[in-house]
């Protein structure tokens, strides 16, 4: 099993631009987390899919950000446009449904917006 | 006040002794909880969950729950070197999907 697959590993963009991050989740698992890390946060929830559905996008910080799960086997998260309080460790997840499941994180983009 | 919180440590441990983690969660709704360990640079991995109340036990590792207190813990036994990491506590509502994250607690193990 490849595991829960993300790209970039890293990105540098400057301030304005658009950056898309891509997840891959794992076979078979039908629930989809992108999560951001931060020294001063934490690992907050941005987003999660059910089935290639949104179910709770509380997390996103505003309407720069977008997130879609055409389907099962990729999603992607958006920033446009970008500012440096963005930069941070975005990991995607994925788990099947189930008491006890595990939660499953790719290797993260670290994205740097100068 | 966040709804799983963690000490931010550092926790500093020798080598061969047992380290004590420990998790509050405000939610009396949250049923299952997991401990995650993360190497700097690199992404979380699921250590053990645990949804009943008491003492599970993995290999070095023991989780207790306490849901009258509404606190979680985790012992390492014989913390080695590579123990040294952050970890992080997260809950989850039985009914959900969805994992809220502590801020996690970092440990040293001393040689």
């Amino acid at each position: 099993d490849a595991g829960v697959i993300q790209s970039p590993r890293h990105e540098v963009t400057e301030m304005g631009q658009e950056v898309t991050l891509r997840c891959k989740p794992i076979s078979g698992h039908n629930s989809l987390f992108w999560y951001r890390q931060t020294m001063m946060r934490g690992l907050e929830l941005l987003i999660y899919f059910n089935n290639n559905v949104p179910i709770d996008d509380s997390g996103m910080p505003e309407d720069r950000f977008s997130a879609k799960m055409p389907n099962a086997s990729f999603s992607t998260l958006k920033i446009q446009p970008s500012e440096p309080r963005d930069s941070a460790v975005y990991f995607c997840a994925s788990r099947p449904t189930g008491k006890g499941k595990k939660l499953f994180f790719g290797s993260g983009t670290q994205l740097s917006v100068l | 006040q966040k709804e799983v919180e963690q000490n931010s440590g550092p926790l500093s441990v020798p080598e061969g002794a047992i380290a004590s983690l420990n998790c509050t969660y405000s939610d009396r709704g949250s049923q299952s909880f997991f401990w995650y360990r993360q190497y700097s640079g690199k992404s979380p991995e699921l250590i053990m969950f645990i949804y009943s109340n008491g003492d599970k036990e993995d290999g070095r590792f023991t989780a207790q729950l306490n849901k009258a207190s509404q606190y979680v813990s985790l012992l390492i036994r014989d913390s080695q070197p590579s123990d040294s990491a952050t970890y992080l506590c997260a809950g989850i509502k039985a009914a959900g999907n969805k994992l809220t994250f502590g801020g996690g607690t970092r440990v040293l193990v001393k040689p």
